[in-house]
């Protein structure tokens, strides 16, 4: 059975300082990883993709990194604006179009 | 600007009751899904759809349905209404193909008396 876990559920930051979530999965076969950011309230709006490993994507104070088992989204030097939940999905060999397995997700909060 | 819109974003229903949600896309997307979110489950797939009649089941469908009329929406069908179906629910579409990123409406937060 697909899997796919994130780590930590929650997260504590102070503004600036610089950390990691994490998404590890056990898929039967990696066809993309995708990180969303869901607002309080809100859907989930996406952020990446990632197809292979060793593939890196930015987006201002965000990188997405993807190995063999697991995926990093690191923040660097957040702000408090960057607090929400972060969503990993995974679609999998096998599965028909468009259908993703979802971690639980990580709830970041950046304080000022 | 295209987008993607649920109705309606609350709704209080009583157990037994049949509920239908709303979802309406002005991407043009071919695909479209039914999500429902829940604390300690995550996000889960009820039903999707890849084009005009097509309708599948996704993990947790028991309990819903989907039709499928035209492109731009998706009405998701709680036959008769149980407390386990209290959730938020969001629908979602994509263009065809395998890796297409999907985009998401806001919600409908239902809860079931």
């Amino acid at each position: 059975e697909d899997q796919v876990t994130q780590s930590p559920e929650a997260l504590r930051l102070q503004e600036g300082e610089s950390s990691s979530l994490n998404c590890s999965y056990t898929v039967s076969g990696l066809r993309g990883l995708f990180w969303y950011r869901q607002d309080p309230g809100k859907g989930p709006e996406f952020l990446f993709t990632l197809y292979s490993a060793g593939e890196e994507k930015e987006k201002e104070r965000l990188k997405a990194t993807l190995t063999k088992k697991e995926s990093f989204l690191h923040i660097t030097a957040p702000k408090p604006e960057d607090s929400a939940t972060y969503l990993c999905a995974v679609y999998v060999d096998g599965t028909s179009y468009g259908k993703l397995t979802f971690g639980q997700g990580t709830i970041l909060t950046v304080h000022p | 600007d295209a987008e993607i819109t649920q109705s309606p974003r609350h709704k209080i229903t009583e157990t037994g009751r049949q509920v239908t949600l709303a979802c309406h896309q002005t991407w043009n997307h071919n695909n479209m899904f039914w999500y429902r979110q829940d604390l300690g489950h995550g996000l889960r797939l009820i039903h999707y759809s890849y084009g005009v009649q097509d309708t599948n089941k996704g993990e947790v469908s028991d309990g819903y349905s989907v039709s499928r009329s035209n492109t731009e929406d998706l009405p998701l069908t709680l036959e008769s209404a149980a407390s386990s179906q209290t959730s938020v629910y969001f629908c979602a579409s994509s263009e065809a193909g395998m890796n297409t990123e999907a985009f998401f409406g806001q919600g409908t937060r239902l809860t079931v008396v």
